[in-house]
């Protein structure tokens, strides 16, 4: 597509259920990172994919968080057992690679999550 | 630690007037320093980066910025501000190889009054 697409934009949730937020790269893009924008934490990296694999998970807060992604090409970040304190904005970016302009990041608009 | 610090939570200009958000930074290194804008509901746009080479950078909607590597800053400047240039921007930072793991300020929310 021409952007980075993700889904849904907005996800509302009872604590203790599991969600999964999708995430759709720009087509061709390598590298595909997930960051997560809080009110007190403003924005946090936590995770990044080179392919399918996923060289650095330093960011995912607990082992609640995971993700995968398949193809080289959509991610899926999945949340278990939500928090209260997992309400935050998740957003996704794409590169084309990981060297010089490479690295320029394009964002898609984020999912909402809400956990009441 | 890497950081990066925005110290003005909002700023008000009026249309028309000059703006400058201000940037610095701790990094280990000489890193690749960039600028987005957030809208209500939207996701991270791009307005400029540095790389390497002349310190001084364009952008999109005409938006500038200086890197100043004596200081550890990368302020955001435009000569005159639009109603619609009403949004949150983030300063952030990465390393200048490998991928990008980057770095954000908490933000500077701008108000253009008319």
């Amino acid at each position: 597509g021409a952007g980075v697409s993700q889904s849904p934009s907005n996800k509302v949730t009872e604590k203790g259920k599991d969600v999964e937020l999708r995430c759709d790269p720009i087509s061709g893009h390598t590298a595909l990172y997930w960051y997560r924008q809080s009110l007190g934490q403003g924005l946090e990296f936590l995770i990044y994919f080179q392919g399918n694999s996923a060289p650095d998970k330093s960011g995912l807060p607990s082992d609640r968080f995971s993700a995968e992604r398949t193809g080289g090409s959509v991610s899926t970040l999945t949340i278990q057992r939500t928090q209260q304190e997992d309400s935050a904005v998740y957003l996704c970016a794409s590169s084309p690679g990981t060297g010089g302009s490479k690295n320029i990041q394009y964002f898609g608009a984020g999912t909402r999550l809400s956990v009441l | 630690a890497q950081s990066v610090t925005q110290p003005d939570i909002h700023i008000t200009v009026s249309e028309g007037a000059s703006l400058e958000l201000r940037c610095n930074y701790s990094y280990g290194a000489t890193p690749y320093l960039f600028w987005y804008v957030q809208s209500p509901g939207q996701g991270l746009q791009l307005l400029l980066k540095y790389f390497s080479g002349d310190t001084l950078v364009q952008g999109i909607k005409g938006f500038e910025a200086e890197f100043k590597r004596s200081q550890s800053s990368f302020n955001l400047r435009k000569p005159s501000v639009h109603w619609s240039d009403a949004a949150e921007y983030f300063c952030a930072v990465g390393p200048n190889t490998g991928f990008q793991k980057l770095v954000f300020g908490t933000g500077t929310r701008l108000l253009v009054s008319p």
